[in-house]
């Protein structure tokens, strides 16, 4: 069956680089896009940017300058990476797939459980 | 960007009645919409894909409609467990961006 799992530290300093792994089974990332939303306490989701099936990436413009995704296709993994962390920061990051229909980009229909990140010193 | 607003933020009903969430767009996005669910401390679960269409495992009592900029979520009559937080979500354009949310609750 599809799974996504988040990993990473739980714990950033601030200014520090936060780096996360998504590892999914049941399908590949050669086939699907994978992405990386945030969610801050109480709020809302937000999209942070994406890795295509074809190993391309787009970012959402508030993070591009300091986001980057990549992925090791052997290790059906997808990374994070973000530098110059700050308190705002803290929030549960997540990884999901979503399929491209006829309609257009689908909704996200596999999510991993979240990894909760807090930026403090 | 385009702009998603949900109302109303907070609704409060009774389990069996049936309500209607709204999320409206900032511009024409066709039925390029999805809708959530997010119980406390979980992730989300995708409930409705384009504006209408079911997805497998949900129950037939949730459906969407709307196209354009309104859209609707309905619930044909709440149960306990779908007590939660309501997120709809462009994918029209390729900066994806969620609405606010709407908090069903019990009255």
């Amino acid at each position: 069956q599809v799974q996504l799992k988040e990993s990473g530290p739980g714990l950033v300093q601030p200014s520090e680089t936060l780096s996360l792994t998504c590892t999914v089974s049941g399908f590949s990332i050669t086939s699907s896009s994978v992405h990386w939303l945030r969610q801050q306490s109480g709020k809302s989701l937000e999209w942070m940017g994406r890795m295509w099936s074809d190993g391309k990436t787009s970012y959402n413009s508030v993070f591009i300058s300091r986001l980057s995704i990549n992925r090791d296709t052997s290790k059906s993994q997808v990374f994070l990476k973000m530098n110059s962390l700050q308190t705002e920061d803290t929030g549960t990051y997540y990884c999901a797939r979503n399929l491209y229909y006829y309609s257009g980009d689908g909704g996200f229909d596999y999510w991993g459980q979240g990894v909760r990140v807090t930026v403090s010193s | 960007n385009i702009v998603l607003t949900q109302s109303p933020a907070t609704l409060s009903v009774t389990p069996g009645e049936s309500v209607s969430l709204s999320c409206r767009a900032s511009q024409n996005i066709r039925t390029g919409i999805h809708w959530y669910q997010q119980k406390s401390n979980e992730s989300p679960r995708l409930l409705i894909r384009f504006a209408s269409q079911s997805i497998s495992g949900i129950p037939s009592r949730f459906s969407g409609g709307g196209s354009g900029t309104d859209f609707t979520l309905s619930i044909n009559g709440v149960e306990s467990e779908d007590f939660s937080i309501y997120y709809c979500q462009q994918t029209y354009s390729s900066l994806y961006t969620f609405g606010p949310g709407t908090k069903l609750e019990l009255k």
